[in-house]
C-alpha cells in the first residue's frame, strides 16, 4: 500500500544537539510539506517542497532545515537554534494541483530535555 | 492573510447525539475546503472536502456544505458513536501548485458510551 511512512516515533534528545526526523513517500507526489503540532493547537507549517531540488520556507522556519534531493524523501533537521522543539511533528505530501488533498504520515513525537 | 477559526473544545456528547462543530474562514481567493480527522497518536486523516460554493462534502456520516455567503464550512453528524471520539481539524487550500493548507486550531471531540 502506498503511503508515507515518519521514523521514528518516538525521539528523545539533549538540549543543543541536532536531530533529523526522516519521511518517506511511495505516493509519487511531487509536494511534501512538514507541520508542527503542539499540544492543543493547530498545525502550523515549516517548510514544503514542491519538487527535487528545492524548498520554501513556511509560518515558522526559523531553527528547522530540509533537503529535498529525491522525491520520496524530505528530511527535517531541528537545529539547536530552534528554541522550543518539543512538539509533534508531521510530515505530509500531494499533487501539485490544485483541491489535491494532504496525506500524511504517523507523526514522530521528538522531546527534548 | 488566510486564516481558519473553529469552535474551541472539547466537545463532549453522549453516543448517537448530534455533532456540530462551526468553522469559518477567511480567505484572498476562492478557497477549497477540508475536514481532516486525527485520531490519539496518529497523523490526519481527510475526512471530506468542498472545491466550490454550495458543495456538500460527505464520508461516513459527516456532512459539510460550502457556504460562500457566510464564509462557513460547519461539520455536521446525526448519531456519534464512540469510535468518532478524535480531533477535527477545519482547512482551507488556495494556489495553483501544491496546495498548501491552512488549518484551523481543532476541536477535540469525546463520545460517551
Amino acid at each position: 500500500d502506498g503511503g508515507i511512512t515518519q521514523s521514528p516515533k518516538y525521539l528523545f534528545r539533549k538540549e543543543g544537539q541536532n536531530v533529523t526526523l526522516s519521511c518517506e513517500q511511495n505516493l509519487n507526489h511531487d509536494a511534501m510539506y512538514w507541520y508542527r503540532q503542539d499540544p492543543g493547537q493547530g498545525l502550523r507549517l515549516i517548510y514544503y517542497s514542491q519538487i527535487v531540488n528545492d524548498f520554501q520556507k513556511g509560518d515558522i522556519a526559523e531553527g528547522y532545515s530540509v533537503s529535498r534531493e529525491k522525491k520520496e524523501s524530505f528530511p527535517l533537521t531541528v537545529t539547536s537554534a530552534q528554541k522550543n522543539p518539543t512538539a509533534f511533528y508531521l510530515c505530509a505530501s500531494n499533487r501539485v494541483d490544485v483541491n489535491s488533498p494532504l496525506h500524511f504520515g504517523n507523526g514522530t513525537r521528538l522531546t527534548v530535555t | 492573510g488566510d486564516s481558519v477559526t473553529q469552535m474551541e473544545g472539547p466537545v463532549t456528547l453522549s453516543e448517537e447525539a448530534f455533532l456540530t462543530i462551526n468553522c469559518t474562514y477567511t480567505a484572498t481567493g476562492y478557497p477549497s475546503l477540508f475536514w481532516y480527522v486525527q485520531y490519539p497518536g496518529e497523523g490526519l486523516q481527510l475526512l471530506l472536502k468542498a472545491t466550490k460554493a454550495d458543495d456538500k462534502g460527505s464520508n461516513k456520516g459527516f456532512e459539510a456544505t460550502y457556504r460562500k455567503e457566510t464564509t462557513s464550512f460547519h461539520l455536521e453528524k446525526g448519531s456519534v458513536q464512540v469510535s468518532d471520539s478524535a480531533v477535527y481539524f477545519c482547512a482551507l487550500g488556495l494556489g495553483a501548485a501544491g496546495n498548501k493548507l491552512t488549518f484551523g486550531g481543532g476541536t477535540r471531540v469525546l463520545v460517551k458510551p
